[in-house]
């Protein structure tokens, strides 16, 4: 599975936007790039996925740049809710059963 | 509503003890799937089932045991041979193997 690379850790106030940064250097034509988000004490939960053109959903946007080699899980308006572990993956369009899940980055909303 | 029900929710296992977690679901998915989680790392994939009554080993399948007699249920068996069972348990179904993951609230199990 081609790897992904995310922060460990960010901040962002309330109500400001907050854009996670992550990196696919290996990425191949066929991976889909997926998010997920994990609150404390709970199962990880679908965000957004997308192949190559930018896209957006009730809960939040990702932009994928030209070259596919990274992109940003952008949250528009943080709420305290949106506290949580956000992961980047890499998902093939065949032959790939599983979800490869990294450590992730840990979002912090200051209220 | 849909979703996917674990329980119990925390579990406790005595030495050489076999115990079994639940996970349903009523999304009418096709695939399940069974993940381990150690406290600050990722998911690791135990087993999984794309249709009924067929499973493949994930990357730490050694210790579990699995079955998928019904679309709904996808059981998962921690065996006395698994020795190190601690650890945050989450089942997750998608519609096909290429499709998002919806996931349990999980199932907390420790060593008595």
């Amino acid at each position: 599975d081609a790897k992904t690379t995310q922060p460990n850790s960010m901040e962002s106030n309330e109500e400001e936007p907050v854009h996670l940064p992550c990196n696919h250097s290996t990425i191949s034509g066929t991976d889909y790039i997926h998010w997920y988000r994990q609150l404390p004490s709970q199962g990880p939960e679908y965000v957004i996925h997308g192949l190559t053109s930018n896209v957006n959903n009730r809960m939040a946007s990702l932009a994928i740049a030209e070259d596919r080699k990274s992109s940003t899980l952008i949250l528009h308006r943080a709420t305290l809710r949106d506290a949580a572990v956000y992961y980047c993956i890499l998902r093939r369009v065949f032959g790939n059963e599983k979800l490869t899940f990294g450590t992730g980055t840990r979002l912090t909303i200051i209220p | 509503d849909g979703g996917i029900t674990q329980s119990p929710k925390y579990l406790f296992r005595k030495e050489g003890q076999n115990v079994t977690l639940s996970c349903e679901q009523n999304l009418n998915h096709d695939a399940m799937y069974w993940y381990r989680q150690d406290p600050g790392q990722g998911l690791r994939l135990i087993y999984y089932s794309q249709i009924v009554n067929d499973f493949q080993k994930g990357d730490i399948a050694e210790g579990y045991s699995v079955s998928r007699e019904k679309k709904e249920s996808f059981p998962l068996t921690v065996t006395s041979a698994q020795k190190n069972p601690t650890a945050f348990y989450l089942c997750a179904s998608s519609h096909w193997w290429v499709q998002p993951q919806h996931f349990g609230d999980g199932t907390r199990l420790s060593i008595l």
